[in-house]
């Protein structure tokens, strides 16, 4: 069964400090990998998206790191701000035909002034 | 239209009755998507629309599920007799589709709380 399986499950940091958020995936074939992230109340945003021969991905103070091989990948937020407190979540896409994705269950950040 | 919207962003209902959800994608996006999302639980696929097709309905729980798209554009997604168990925050995304490649990236819309007492 494919699946995408997310640690840890919520996260409470100091603002300021940094954090890496971990997934790890079954999904097979492989398509594409992406980070969500979504506020409370709110539809998932799209941070990065990674094909299988990319290895990492920057987006302002989110890099996204994927090992293919292993079948991992990892969010690295740097300098958390307050905002920065909402679920991310980890996507994978299989080759379909089409975008049909794979939802991790969601790291829940907390950033804590 | 700036973003996906949906409506209404809330819904309570009375067991047994059904509802409508509606979704309005960005204008030119091909593709539609219909996710469930349970309390505590990740995202789960519902249905997928092409245009006005729907080459994959495989996660619509049950046939009191339905969906449909017109005009290549606004879909709604039906549940008959709702149960309790329906309970959750429906999303839609959309996205440009096949044309564009497996990067294509979907944009979720603030999603239907739908709450069945």
């Amino acid at each position: 069964k494919n699946q995408v399986e997310q640690s840890p499950q919520s996260l409470i940091i100091l603002e300021g400090k940094n954090c890496t958020l971990q997934c790890n995936y079954t999904v097979s074939p492989f398509s594409n990998l992406r980070w969500y992230k979504q506020d409370t109340g709110r539809g998932p945003v799209s941070l990065t998206i990674m094909t299988f021969s990319e290895n990492t991905k920057s987006n302002g103070r989110y890099t996204a790191t994927l090992d293919a091989d292993t079948k991992q990948s990892s969010l690295h937020i740097t300098a958390s701000q307050l905002s920065d407190s909402a679920s991310y979540i980890c996507v994978v896409s299989g080759n379909t035909g089409f975008q049909k994705l794979v939802f991790g269950t969601g790291t829940r950040l907390l950033v804590s002034p | 239209g700036a973003g996906v919207s949906q409506s209404p962003s809330n819904k309570v209902t009375e067991k047994g009755k059904d509802v409508e959800l509606r979704c309005d994608p960005i204008s030119g996006h091909t593709a539609l998507y219909w996710y469930r999302q349970s309390l505590g639980q990740g995202l789960e696929f519902l249905i997928y629309f092409q245009g006005n097709s729907a080459p994959d309905k495989s996660g619509l729980p049950s046939d009191r599920f339905s969906a449909e798209r017109t005009g290549g554009s606004v879909s709604t997604l039906t549940i008959q007799r709702t149960q309790q168990e329906d309970s959750a925050v429906y999303l839609c995304a959309s996205s440009l589709g096949s044309l564009a490649g497996l990067s294509d990236t979907q944009y979720f819309g603030p999603g239907t709380r739908l709450t069945v007492l």
